[in-house]
């Protein structure tokens, strides 16, 4: 069964430091890898995904992520990091059940707090 | 974008009621909806997945005569919490899907259920 592990529950960092949350992932083909955020009491907004190509995706509100087959890890970076950016962060890998209805596995989640 | 649309965004009933939660795909035809659920500082965990037509498919651990989901619709899943119960507080997540497209997953923004 595929599973998405993301070691840090809750990341600190200061307004305009740079950031990488980490994700790794278990699943037995090639995966449809996603990275969602949530603001509290809000539903999920998609940041980035990866289905295959280019290792290295770029996605919304300058972030990006690079998938790495070696390390089964699909971290998600930016390079500065606002305010505004103070949410959960999940990454969840997708079962590639064809089209777009794949399952989708989420991980636990990182809690990112922003320092002014 | 495609926009996918949660009703109600917060409900509060007492214990033994039934409610139900509609999920709405406005822009595109949503072959495949998934309902999630997610409690506090946790993540989502797929509760459900339903094809227009078809009844849909429960994850192990679900109760279907407690979740009722139907997707009669191309544009519309509801999931009928039964005699609810103050277990059964939680936020539940839906998300739509066209197979027939390679976009992702649209969520909807979710539903917070409290059970007196």
């Amino acid at each position: 069964a595929q599973s998405v592990t993301q070691p840090d529950i809750h990341i600190t960092v200061s307004e305009g430091a740079s950031l990488e949350l980490r994700c790794n992932y278990s699943y037995g083909a090639t995966p449809y890898l996603f990275w969602y955020v949530q603001s509290p009491g809000q539903g999920l907004q998609l940041l980035l995904k990866y289905f295959s190509g280019d290792t290295l995706v770029q996605g919304i509100k300058g972030f990006e992520a690079e998938f790495k087959r070696s390390q089964s890890s699909f971290n998600l970076r930016k390079p500065s990091v606002h305010w505004s950016d103070a949410a959960e962060y999940f990454c969840a890998v997708g079962d590639g059940g064809g089209g777009s209805n794949y399952k989708l596995t989420f991980g636990k989640g990182t809690l990112l707090t922003v320092n002014p | 974008g495609a926009v996918v649309s949660q009703h109600p965004s917060w409900v509060i009933c007492k214990s033994g009621t039934s409610v139900k939660i509609e999920c709405r795909s406005l822009d595109f035809q949503a072959t495949t909806m998934f309902w999630y659920r997610q409690f506090p500082k946790q993540s989502l965990m797929l509760m459900a997945t339903s094809n227009e037509g078809s009844k849909a498919t429960y994850e192990q651990g679900v109760e279907k005569d407690k979740f009722l989901i139907n997707h009669a619709s191309l544009t519309l899943s509801t999931l009928t919490v039964t005699s609810a119960h103050p277990e059964d507080s939680s936020f539940y997540i839906c998300s739509a899907a066209d197979s027939h497209s390679n976009q992702p997953q649209h969520f909807g923004d979710g539903t917070r259920l409290s059970i007196l």
